[in-house]
């Protein structure tokens, strides 16, 4: 067990809709990193947030957005949702504000759009 | 989008033998990277890393060798067990905030 907790576990929805995917980090950590995990993509590094900040962008599509609120918790908002957006979500923690610090990893979201 | 490969998409072993499992990268400026391992149904692992001044870490089991002539990495696991069936990622840093993963290699153990 990393720490990390991501809720929920499963999600099905349908095209159009928006969701959103609740993540919370090591208990100290201040970095929230969100990942996609797809079959054609591999991982990929969406966003990452540090103490409230954005700190840094990866390959997030215009319809995503994020945010972390003050207790430290992420949510990543998805929405015009389509079914190539059907992945794997991660989010990741640490409690520096770069790569150079060790990201502890939840056990995802699986999200279907149908 | 952006990745670092992969030579090996599969690797099967036998239990007690050592694995190797290699990774190419792309960005010679790279100076950090790092092997993940995820097990089914969870989310990656962090393993061990490296950094780019260096040409080899040990850590329990593990050994990642960083080639930087010809932009090679490889992670080596010493008497396989089935506990590290799994898949393996290498990941590259582009700048501070940034990892870039490789598309990953599935390790199967079998006795």
């Amino acid at each position: 067990d990393s720490g990390v907790t991501q809720t929920p576990k499963h999600l099905i929805t349908a095209t159009g809709q928006r969701v959103t995917l609740r993540c919370s980090p090591r208990s100290g950590d201040l970095s929230v990193y969100w990942y996609q995990q797809s079959l054609d993509q591999g991982l990929q590094f969406l966003i990452q947030y540090y103490n409230g900040e954005e700190r840094a962008k990866g390959n997030i599509l215009e319809r995503f957005s994020a945010q972390q609120f003050p207790d430290l918790h992420s949510e990543l908002n998805l929405s015009s949702l389509e079914l190539g957006d059907s992945a794997l979500y991660f989010c990741a923690s640490s409690v520096g504000g770069t790569i150079f610090y060790e990201q502890f990893f939840g056990p995802g979201t699986r999200l279907t759009v149908l | 989008g952006e990745s670092v490969g992969l030579h090996l998409p599969t690797l099967s072993v036998q239990e007690g033998d050592n694995s190797i499992i290699n990774c190419a990268y792309s960005n010679s400026a790279s100076d950090y990277f790092i092997w993940y391992k995820q097990e089914s149904g969870k989310g990656p692992q962090f393993i061990i890393d490296i950094r780019s001044n260096m040409d080899k870490r040990q850590g329990q089991r593990v050994t990642v060798l960083l080639n930087k002539t010809v932009k090679h990495l490889s992670l080596q696991i010493a008497a396989t067990q089935p506990g590290d069936s799994a898949v393996y990622f290498c990941a590259e840093t582009r700048g501070p905030d940034k990892l870039i993963f490789g598309t990953g290699t599935r390790l199967q153990v079998f006795p």
